[in-house]
This record gives C-alpha cells, structure tokens and sequence, in this order.
C-alpha cells in the first residue's frame, strides 16, 4: 500500500516568513495529493490539492508543488500569519487496487507562528 | 446543510463494552469513511463505503464493524472497547471517491477506554 512521509513534525517560523513542508510518497500511481489543516480540537479542513497532471498550484499565499519524479511534494505558505498556526497533513490518494482505497496521509506538521 | 455531524462528542467506555459512534451527512455523499487520529500518528482509515449496502475494510479495521443501509448514515462499531482504542475518530464524506473529490470531515468523537 501507498506511504506518505512527511517533515518536519514541528516548524516554527517568525510572523511574516515563509514556512515550506514537505512529503514523500512511494506508490507511483498515487494521483491526487490534497493538504489539510487542523486546529487545535478541530476537525481537519482542506485547504488546497494538486492533481498529478500539474507541477505548482496557488491559492493567494499558499502553494503546492509536486515532483512525480522523485514522488515528493510540498506546501509553500508565504507572509505567515498567527492565524496559519496548526497542524498540516500531506494525503496521497488514487491507487487503484492493493492496500486499502482512499487516501493515505502523512503524520502531520506543527506549524507554529512566532509573532 | 449540517455537513457531517457525529455523536456523542465525548466517550468514557469500561474495557469490554461496547457503543456505537454514529455518523451522518446531509450533502447526498456516496462515500463515507471512518478514521482515528491518535498523537503523532496522522489520521487512519478504519473503514470506508462507496455507496448504501457497501463497506470495505482500511488499514486499521480490526475491533471495528460497520455498515450503511441508507445514504446518509454510516455508524462505527466497537464491539469490545480495548484501551488501545482510545482516539479521536473522525467521520468524512465527498461525493466520490476521496482522491477525485473534496472530503468533508466531521467535527469528531473522543473516545476514552478505561
């Protein structure tokens, strides 16, 4: 079945930089890679994704990028704020057949936002 | 549209008894799942449904049943709680299939076995 490794477990940053996370995957036939969010006590939100057949997607100040060569990809959030403090977590997601259906996710990334 | 609601919120369970989690989404979602979230460990998938009569297993099933007989519902099932069950457990649903389409999650069970 499909793995997802993802770093670092905890990130922490200065209001205003710029903070990057990445994962790893191991199944080639993943397709579909979506990022979550999730507050403390929160459930998990969706915040952006990127299909296999494009390399970068934006959304204001966050962006994916994915290399299917190397099967990684990575979340860029840009002029952080207090309010992108979280938890993050990487999914990979469309192989067909073997290991269980639906999407594999990473462990989760504590992005803290230094003011 | 309450999206996807989950009840109870919390859980004290006794090792060796039994509850059942309920789940249900008002979006006409054909696929449901069920995934715990413990500490460090990301989120898994317990079980899932692509449709009213169908289940299949993920990658952590045992100690779990479920089943879908409507659409809308799709309970979990412990049927001798373990310590090693205590969780979060998150309830979500999309459309189709969660690598082409959005899944919404559920606010959430945290379940404590004693």
């Amino acid at each position: 079945g499909e793995n997802v490794e993802q770093h670092p477990s905890t990130l922490s940053v200065q209001e205003g930089d710029s903070a990057v996370i990445k994962c790893t995957y191991s199944d080639s036939a993943s397709n579909y890679f979506p990022w979550y969010k999730q507050e403390l006590g929160k459930r998990p939100q969706l915040i952006i994704d990127i299909r296999s057949n494009v390399g970068e997607k934006k959304d204001q100040r966050i962006a994916v990028t994915l290399n299917k060569t190397a099967k990684h990809f990575s979340l860029h959030i840009t002029e952080t704020q207090p309010e992108d403090s979280a938890v993050y977590f990487c999914a990979a997601g469309g192989v067909a057949g073997g290991g269980a259906d639906g999407l594999t996710f990473g462990k989760g990334t504590h992005l803290i936002i230094q003011p | 549209n309450a999206g996807v609601t989950q009840t109870p919120k919390f859980q004290v369970l006794k090792t060796g008894q039994s509850m059942t989690l309920q789940c249900a989404q008002d979006m006409n979602h054909e696929y449901m799942s069920w995934y715990r979230q413990d500490p460090g460990m990301g989120l898994r998938l317990i079980h899932y449904s692509v449709g009213a009569g169908i289940t299949d297993q993920g990658e952590v099933p045992n100690g779990y049943n479920v089943s879908r007989s409507t659409t809308e519902d799709f309970p979990l099932r412990l049927l001798s709680a373990a310590p090693s069950q205590t969780s979060v457990y998150f309830c979500a649903s999309s459309y189709g299939r969660p690598e082409v389409n959005e899944q919404f999650f559920g606010p959430g069970t945290r379940l404590t076995v004693l």
